[in-house]
């Protein structure tokens, strides 16, 4: 049972243009909604986060729209650079549980 | 640099070996987890540490696996008698037990079980 499905699988964009990856969750209990971006030999690395008090986050170009009453959350790239080509990963959990549960990943490419 | 380190950063072994992976998390973090990934997956959860106590572990571990935070500081995670199938990246990371919740991963070690 995958508790947190992610879309698309890949994702293709020009410069400039706006990067969206979805992410669904089926556990009512997760609090705590993280994205991770990965280069390829890396760790994934902290982006952006969101609890579910609230419905939109935004830190520079990365946004993190929620809703949770169904239970969805998507990641919103503005002004996608070259640079921002990687694997995002959206990942959930329960703070008293600590770990966290990931998606798939969506690997994005920017074009120049 | 004070990130979370992992030794080795790549491991190549025989079937039926043993291997040891360590961890070495930010140093006021008091969680430690382990997660493994195989390509085109996210990271799968292992097992995880708050302080020096093992608080949860995983289906996927099986008996071959076993992870240790002896001073709960430092952590290792040991595979016995090695699989084709543990062919992953073992990533380590930490966090601070408060309402943040936030996990700083490693690098991780990318394990080759020929």
């Amino acid at each position: 049972q995958q508790q947190v499905k992610q879309s698309p699988q890949s994702l293709i964009v020009q410069k400039g243009g706006i990067s969206i990856i979805n992410c669904a969750y089926e556990n009512t209990a997760f609090d705590y909604f993280p994205w991770y971006q990965q280069f390829p030999g890396k760790g994934p690395a902290l982006l952006i986060a969101i609890r579910p008090d609230v419905s939109e986050k935004k830190e520079g170009r990365f946004t993190i729209s929620f809703n949770k009453s169904a239970k969805q959350f998507s990641l919103h790239i503005m002004d996608s650079q070259p640079g921002d080509s990687a694997t995002y990963f959206c990942a959930a959990s329960n703070t008293n549980a600590g770990k966290s549960t990931f998606g798939d990943g969506t690997t994005l490419t920017v074009k120049p | 640099d004070t990130g979370v380190s992992q030794n080795p950063r790549h491991k190549i072994t025989k079937r039926g070996q043993n291997v040891t992976f360590r961890c070495d998390p930010i140093s006021e973090h008091n969680r430690l987890y382990w997660y493994r990934q195989t390509l085109g997956q996210g990271p799968e959860f292992l097992t995880y540490f708050q302080n020096e106590a093992q608080l949860e572990k995983s289906r996927l571990l099986s008996d071959r696996f076993s992870a240790e935070r002896p001073k709960g500081s430092f952590s290792t995670l040991e595979i016995q008698r090695t699989e084709q199938g543990d062919s992953a990246m073992y990533l380590c990371a930490s966090s601070f037990s408060d309402t943040r919740e936030t996990q700083y991963f490693g690098p991780g070690t990318r394990l080759l079980v020929l």
